[in-house]
């Protein structure tokens, strides 16, 4: 599974748009990059993924770049209770565990 | 969509004592079922991959005689800490996978279980 490398922390204002970059330059050609979250003592909670193409839901979208070597989750206006560390996952959808790094910490305030 | 059930959320023990956690898919056939361990300040680690019917697989570092993995069904795989002592005391979360289910979609974790050994 890829290598992922995101900035420790971060802080957002509240109804502001929250980028949060990851890096993934070994990533092959099979795997996917998935964004999870985990809110304080509590287990992670899927956001979005992706492979090649940007994609949105109701709660985040994720833009890709070309070379597949790093990504973006938007959180177009975050709230409050977006406060939390996100995850991003490169992972080949073998079956086997996610493994996750150290994440960043998305601070929001008001 | 899939939900999956761990319980206790907290469990005090005192030291030397066992603590079962239990992990249901509760809308899904599990078929293979992750432990990981998440201490304050620190990302989750996985501890390790059970599938049902077979005996867990441990990551390096993680003493199988101390956590036994249990996933005789579908539904339930148990984790048992065993003799615990202050240091195990953590943040454990299951994660299930059914085996119809694939990518992110297919990553259920539970709520986690706090464990704290007095």
């Amino acid at each position: 599974d890829a290598k992922t490398t995101q900035p420790p922390s971060m802080d957002c204002a509240e109804g502001r748009a929250a980028n949060l970059p990851c890096n993934h330059s070994t990533i092959s050609g099979n795997e996917y990059v998935y964004w999870y979250r985990q809110i304080h003592s509590q287990g992670p909670q899927y956001i979005i993924h992706g492979l090649k193409n940007n994609e949105t839901n109701e709660m985040a979208s994720l833009i890709i770049t070309e070379d597949r070597k790093s990504s973006t989750l938007i959180l177009p206006h975050a709230t409050l209770r977006d406060t939390a560390v996100y995850y991003c996952i490169g992972d080949n959808q073998a079956g086997t565990a996610l493994i996750f790094g150290k994440g960043t910490t998305l601070s929001v305030s008001s | 969509g899939a939900v999956v059930s761990q319980h206790p959320s907290w469990v005090i023990c005192k030291s030397g004592t066992s603590v079962k956690i239990e992990c249901r898919s509760l809308d899904f056939q599990a078929t293979t079922m992750f432990w990981y361990r998440q201490f304050p300040k620190q990302s989750l680690m996985l501890m390790a991959t059970s599938n049902e019917g077979s005996k867990a697989t441990y990551e390096q570092g993680v003493e199988k005689d101390k956590f036994l993995i249990n996933h005789a069904s579908l539904t339930l795989s148990t984790l048992t800490v065993t003799s615990a002592h202050p240091e195990d005391s953590s943040f454990y979360i299951c994660s299930a996978l059914g085996e119809l289910q694939r990518g992110p979609y297919g990553y259920t974790f539970g709520s986690g279980t706090r464990l704290t050994v007095v």
